[in-house]
């Protein structure tokens, strides 16, 4: 069965702090891996990752997939409150994306 | 460019009740996915139509069902509703739903469903 696992399930820091937050996954016709940042209703799209080893930047947020050991990092660098969300991590299979639980991230002032 | 939309926003439904709930894409985007979202469980698959036709389905009861308009509108129906059937349920567009572009899906705010 199609699975994606997040970690850590939770996490709190101060502003400036740099975190790692970690996806794995078992997803049959791999295609790609997206990262969301989910912090009221609507996730909001990240990143879209589907080479191994390239890493993709945006401002403070970098993430990278290797596709043989089957797991993606997103980073935070000095971290802001307004980074405070749930950040999603799924996979695409055919037809439908497989969602981790998420990883809640609190970043205290 | 206007979002993904859904209607309604909230809704407190019974249960044994029914309840339909709509999702219209972004304009030219022919694929609508549903995702239910609890707490314990993050962001399942529903079902994912294009051009009107089911192309995938997650492992949920028949209960829950859907489809799709001409006009790429969708719409859910979730039947004998069930305490557990509460939950924030989340519809997203795309062009194809496969390898979309760089921005993968685009997802609307919301259905907060509460069934009491």
């Amino acid at each position: 069965e199609d699975k994606v696992v997040q970690s850590p399930l939770s996490l709190v820091v101060h502003e400036g702090d740099t975190v790692t937050l970690n996806c794995s996954y078992e997803v049959t016709n791999f295609r790609s891996l997206l990262w969301y940042k989910q912090e009221k209703k609507a996730p909001t799209f990240l990143f879209m990752l589907t080479s191994s080893g390239i890493e993709k930047k945006s401002g403070r947020l970098s993430s990278i997939l290797d596709k043989k050991e089957l797991f993606s990092i997103l980073n935070i660098t000095a971290t802001q409150t307004g980074d405070s969300a749930v950040y999603l991590c799924a996979v695409e299979g055919t037809y439908k994306y497989i969602f981790g639980t998420g990883t809640r991230l609190k970043v205290l002032a | 460019k206007a979002g993904v939309t859904q209607t309604p926003r909230y809704l407190i439904k019974t249960r044994g009740q029914q309840v339909t709930l709509s999702c219209s894409p972004i304009s030219g985007h022919r694929s609508v996915s549903w995702y239910q979202q609890t707490p314990g469980q993050g962001l399942q698959f529903l079902f994912e139509y294009f051009s009107e036709t089911q192309r995938n389905k997650g492992n949920f009861p028949g209960r829950f069902s859907g489809r799709q308009f001409s006009n790429s509108r969708s719409e859910m129906n979730v039947s004998t509703l069930e305490l557990g059937d509460s939950a924030l349920y989340l519809c997203a567009s795309s062009s194809s739903g496969q390898r979309t572009s760089n921005y993968g899906y685009t997802f609307g705010s919301g259905t907060r469903l509460t069934v009491v």
